[in-house]
């Protein structure tokens, strides 16, 4: 998988919208962006992915740049309950397994 | 449509001992994914599994065994159990083999090693 850059943390105020970047300037043509998020003592949760194109559903919108090397994943109003550590994944997915990172962590402020 | 579930939720053993974990993926999905996540190492793969076989295996020592059956449920067995081996084991499951699939994850079993 190719290696990701995320911040570590991350405030957003209730009701805005949270925009996550990542960095992920080595991605190969075939690796895909993922993007899951982890509440304290609950499994991953996926939240979306894209090969190249944005894609958007009712969690999140993906924006991918153009050349691939970075993307920002955006929580529309974002609520107390996203408050959660989100990671951004580059890579072939299925038998490759994924690599995780350290993450985001995003607090949303009332 | 029920998620990954995972058994058990919670589990204590001691050093030397042998644990299985039992998954049981999301209904269709063929693929299953097992991954490790420490305080120190974070989350880390551990095996994928497809069609019953063993399609890739991430950095661990042979203690960390697993195999699936005939309807896609998986389990993982790790021997001779080491106080490290605490953590918590999640289990992920997707439709197919590629990338274009996501994996979904269970909420994992915890494993407390005394």
């Amino acid at each position: 998988d190719a290696k990701t850059t995320q911040p570590p943390s991350m405030d957003c105020a209730e009701g805005r919208a949270a925009n996550l970047p990542c960095n992920h300037s080595t991605i190969s043509g075939n690796e895909y962006v993922y993007w899951y998020r982890q509440i304290h003592s609950q499994g991953p949760q996926y939240i979306i992915h894209g090969l190249k194109n944005n894609e958007t559903n009712e969690m999140a919108s993906l924006i991918i740049t153009e050349d691939r090397k970075s993307s920002t994943l955006i929580l529309p109003h974002a609520t107390l309950r996203d408050t959660a550590v989100y990671y951004c994944i580059a890579g072939r997915g299925g038998a490759d397994g994924l690599t995780f990172g350290k993450g985001t962590h995003l607090i949303i402020q009332p | 449509k029920a998620g990954v579930t995972q058994t058990p939720r919670y589990l204590i053993k001691t050093r030397g001992q042998q644990v299985t974990l039992s998954c049981s993926p999301i209904s269709g999905h063929r693929s299953v994914s097992w991954y490790q996540q420490t305080p120190g190492q974070g989350l880390q793969f551990l095996f994928e599994y497809f069609s019953e076989t063993q399609r890739n295996k991430g950095n661990f020592p042979g203690r960390f065994s697993g195999r699936q059956f005939s309807n896609s449920r998986s389990e993982m067995n790790v021997s001779t159990l080491e106080l490290g081996d605490s953590a918590l084991y999640l289990c992920a499951s997707s439709l197919g083999t590629g990338g274009r699939q996501p994996q979904h994850f269970g909420d994992g079993t915890r494993l407390s090693i005394l």
